[in-house]
């Protein structure tokens, strides 16, 4: 069990530009999510993936932000034309299926400036 | 999922017990009580989950009171590392497995 791993752990870019975050999850695990996490807030769900099937989207994710999953292994969350209010944590955490204990990465920390 | 509330804040001393009560009054008979905790500056972390037994692991034990509507996290000999946010998040056995995340509980302890 190598864990979540996401990547980068840090992301400073200018508004307006776009961003690719990646995360791969522990090899096994069917199950896929990504969260947002604001300073003091708690995670916020965002969108998750059945294997290679993107399931449900948050009315969070905008049409400037796009995830996938080739293939049911790593992912990826693009975000277009970045707005200061995109700042945040980016988290995304893996299980063996829906209804299981969720493993976290450690997450991808944006800074638009 | 239904709604969780948790004290904002907490304080313990150093190798003394701690319990984190979390009230979910509106539990339907299917919804397990999962709790989570968050070191910072990294992501959140599984700590036990439970359905109507009491559970404990290596981590910690959660006592469910018999009617449900409430649980308590049980730290039996706090550390440093243990200061963190705490999460009690309700997770439906019908629903898609995203996690509903309130503010949580910020525990502190005291050397």
């Amino acid at each position: 069990d190598t864990g979540v791993s996401q990547n980068p752990r840090h992301k400073i870019t200018k508004r307006g530009q776009n961003v690719t975050f990646r995360c791969d999850p522990i090899s096994e695990h069917n199950r896929l999510y990504w969260y947002r996490q604001t300073l003091g807030q708690g995670p916020e769900f965002l969108t998750y993936f059945q294997n290679e099937a993107q399931l449900e989207k948050s009315r969070l994710l905008s049409d400037r932000f796009s995830a996938e999953r080739p293939k049911g292994s790593f992912s990826t969350l693009e975000i277009q034309r970045t707005e200061q209010g995109d700042s945040a944590m980016y988290l995304c955490a893996s299980s063996l299926k829906g209804n299981q204990p969720q493993h976290f990465g450690d997450g991808t920390r944006l800074s638009i400036l | 999922d239904a709604k969780t509330t948790q004290p904002n804040s907490m304080e313990s001393n150093e190798e003394e017990p701690v319990h984190l009560p979390c009230n979910h009054s509106t539990i339907s008979g299917t919804d397990y009580i999962h709790w989570y905790r968050q070191l910072p500056s990294q992501g959140p972390e599984y700590v036990i989950h439970g359905l109507t037994s009491n559970v404990n692991n290596r981590m910690a034990s959660l006592a469910i009171a018999e009617d449900r509507k409430s649980s308590t996290l049980i730290l039996h000999r706090a550390t440093l590392r243990d200061a963190a946010v705490y999460y009690c998040i309700l997770v439906g056995v019908g629903s898609q497995g995203n996690l509903i995340f309130g503010k949580g509980t910020k525990l502190s302890v005291k050397p």
